[in-house]
Order: C-alpha cells, then sequence, then structure tokens
C-alpha cells in the first residue's frame, strides 16, 4: 500500500531564517506531489505541484520554493522566512498519468510558526 | 475569485441527528468532487467522491448528493456521532486540470453527545 511521510512535524523558524520541509511517498511510482498549506481559519491553498522529477509548477507567488530531486521525493524551501509563512504545510500525492485514480491523498502535516 | 464555496462555517448538531453539510461551485468544468475529513494538526483524509455523471454515492453513513444545475453538492452524515467532529472540506476536479483538486473553506462540524 502507499504511505506518505512528510517531516518535521513541527518547527520554530525565526524571521529571515530557511526552511526545508521533506516529502516521500513509498508504494507508487511517478506520482503527481503537492504542497498545500492552511493557514489560520483558512481553507487549503495549493502551493505548488509536480509532475515528474524536476517539473515544479508554482501556483501561488511568494518566497517559496519546491524541489522534487527524485520520483518519490518533493521538498519544500525558503531562503528567508516571513511572519506570513507561518501556517500547517502539508504534502500529498495523487496517481500518476495513465494510473487512474482521482483522489489525492495527504500527509501528516507540518506546523511552521515564524516568530 | 472563490471558485468552490463552504459558506458555513461551523455546524453543530446532535448525536443521533443528520449533518448536512454543503458546498457551492461556480465552475462548470468541474466533473469530480471530494469530501475530505480533517481532524486538528493531522493531514486532511478522504471521505467519498462523486461524479458528475452520478447525482448521488452513499458508502455507509455517508451520502454525498450533486445538482449540477445548481451547482451544489451536499455530505449527508447519518447518524451523527461525536467521532465525525472534524473539519470537512469539499474539493473539485476540472476534467482539464489533471488531479488538480480546488478546494472549499471548510466547514467545522460539533456532533454533541
Amino acid at each position: 500500500s502507499q504511505t506518505i511521510h512528510q517531516w518535521p512535524a513541527t518547527l520554530v523558524q525565526p524571521v529571515g531564517s530557511p526552511l526545508s520541509l521533506e516529502c516521500t511517498v513509498e508504494g507508487t511510482s511517478n506520482p503527481n506531489l503537492y504542497w498545500y498549506r492552511q493557514a489560520a481559519g483558512r481553507g487549503l491553498q495549493l502551493l505548488f505541484y509536480s509532475v515528474g522529477i524536476g517539473q515544479i509548477s508554482s501556483e501561488v507567488p511568494q518566497n517559496l520554493s519546491a524541489s522534487r530531486p527524485q520520483d518519490r521525493q518533493f521538498i519544500l524551501s525558503s531562503k528567508k522566512l516571513l511572519l506570513s509563512d507561518s501556517g500547517f504545510y502539508l504534502c500529498a500525492w495523487s496517481a500518476g498519468p495513465g494510473q487512474g485514480g482521482n483522489t489525492i491523498y495527504f500527509g501528516e502535516g507540518s506546523w511552521l510558526t515564524v516568530v | 475569485d472563490q471558485q468552490v464555496k463552504q459558506n458555513s462555517p461551523s455546524l453543530s448538531v446532535q448525536e443521533g441527528r443528520i449533518s448536512i453539510l454543503n458546498c457551492d461551485y461556480t465552475n462548470s468544468m468541474f466533473d469530480y468532487f471530494l469530501w475530505y475529513k480533517k481532524y486538528p494538526a493531522e493531514g486532511p483524509t478522504f471521505l467519498i467522491s462523486i461524479s458528475s455523471i452520478k447525482d448521488k454515492n452513499e458508502d455507509g453513513r455517508f451520502t454525498v448528493f450533486l445538482n449540477k444545475s445548481a451547482k451544489h453538492l451536499s455530505l449527508h452524515i447519518v447518524p451523527s456521532q461525536p467521532g465525525d467532529s472534524a473539519v470537512y472540506f469539499c474539493a473539485a476536479r476540472a476534467y482539464n486540470a489533471g488531479n488538480m483538486l480546488t478546494f472549499g473553506g471548510g466547514t467545522r462540524l460539533m456532533v454533541k453527545p
């Protein structure tokens, strides 16, 4: 069965510091990968999605970036965090092209507090 | 422009009664709809889905209804249980957007014992 893991689960970072959240998926190949954010009291906002290694699409302009160095690894980064980057970040996956399936599955989430 | 809206931020229901969560959308290209349930500090979990070729899909206590002409869908939970207390997100996929989902803002359901 497929599983998705992301870490760290929680972190507190000062303004201006870098960020790296990592996500890996197991049990599937060539998945579509996503980074979402849920800000306090708000819905889920798509930040980045990837259909393959090195292929990243950004949905929202911001100081965050994403990379996919391996097929089942997705990384969310920032060089300098802002207070407004605080939130709950969720990695997710769905079946890749031709593999069927319309459902997106989420990781456990990472709480980021920028202070 | 919010393409998927959940106009009720919260809903309180007595245990054993029916919970009805509503969702409205504006994009005519949406052809697949999903409901997710989210507990605090956890990732959302998939609950139930419906294709636009259907108007109803049932799975145990959960039923999703789709009214395409009104661009409206609803999730019914019968009977409601305290463990159902969570935030519920409605999501939609456009047929020309791969697996990209657009989420509503969520509705917090509280089921009172």
